[in-house]
């Protein structure tokens, strides 16, 4: 089966980097997604990683090492509005399945 | 561009009756899904649908059935709801490559009681 593994919780001050790690265990592995989703709302997507390396998308940036089933998602420049659960997620066989992590909870303080 | 639009948004059942969940997108999408989530457990997919006419299940499916007779259109149903279904359901739509993420809709919160 399929697992993932991911900090429930995170604190950090506005301005400051935080890395949000993810492990995963699968079968047949595609790639690692990434997810935002403040309370309330819908996750809305982040990044997608198929191949090792880092992505970078303005203040966030997303890195996967296929051969360690480990990534992170990087935030920088912390803003209040970045405080919302994060979800890493793989593909669960064909058809874009997405397996969603529990997800961690990003509290950002001034 | 509404994008994935869900309805209702907000529904209380009594234990034993039924419901359907309305998915709507207007992106051309092949792919569409439904998901719960339930509070410390991340999102478990229920269904999905990968074109007009087809459905297949996901991880968590007991207790739902699907139909996806138009492309734009995903209904989930539940036939006799159990406090266990009480959960915020999300449906979500995709091209057939993950480049672009899947597509949300602002989801249904389901209370039975």
């Amino acid at each position: 089966g399929q697992s993932l593994e991911q900090p429930s919780e995170v604190t950090a001050v506005e301005g400051a980097i935080v890395q949000i790690n993810c492990t995963y265990q699968t079968s047949g592995f595609y790639g690692l997604s990434w997810y935002q989703q403040h309370d309330g709302g819908a996750p809305t997507f982040l990044s997608y990683n198929a191949l090792d390396g880092l992505e970078e998308t303005g203040r966030f940036s997303s890195f996967l090492s296929r051969s360690d089933s480990y990534g992170y998602l990087l935030l920088q420049e912390l803003q209040m509005k970045d405080s919302a659960s994060y979800f890493c997620a793989v593909v669960s066989g064909g058809y874009n399945k997405l397996i969603f992590g529990a997800g961690t909870r990003l509290a950002v303080h001034p | 561009n509404a994008g994935v639009t869900q309805t209702p948004k907000f529904r209380v059942l009594k234990t034993g009756q039924s419901m359907t969940l309305l998915c709507a997108q207007d992106m051309n999408h092949e792919y569409m899904y439904w998901y719960r989530q339930d509070p410390g457990m991340g999102l478990r997919l229920i269904h999905y649908s990968v074109g007009e006419g087809t459905t297949a299940k996901g991880e968590v499916p007991d207790g739902y059935n699907v139909s996806r007779l138009k492309k734009q259109n995903f209904l989930l149903g539940l036939e006799s709801a159990a406090p266990s279904q009480t959960s915020v359901y999300f449906c979500a739509s995709s091209y057939q490559g993950l480049q672009y993420g899947y597509t949300f809709g602002s989801g249904t919160r389901l209370t039975v009681v």
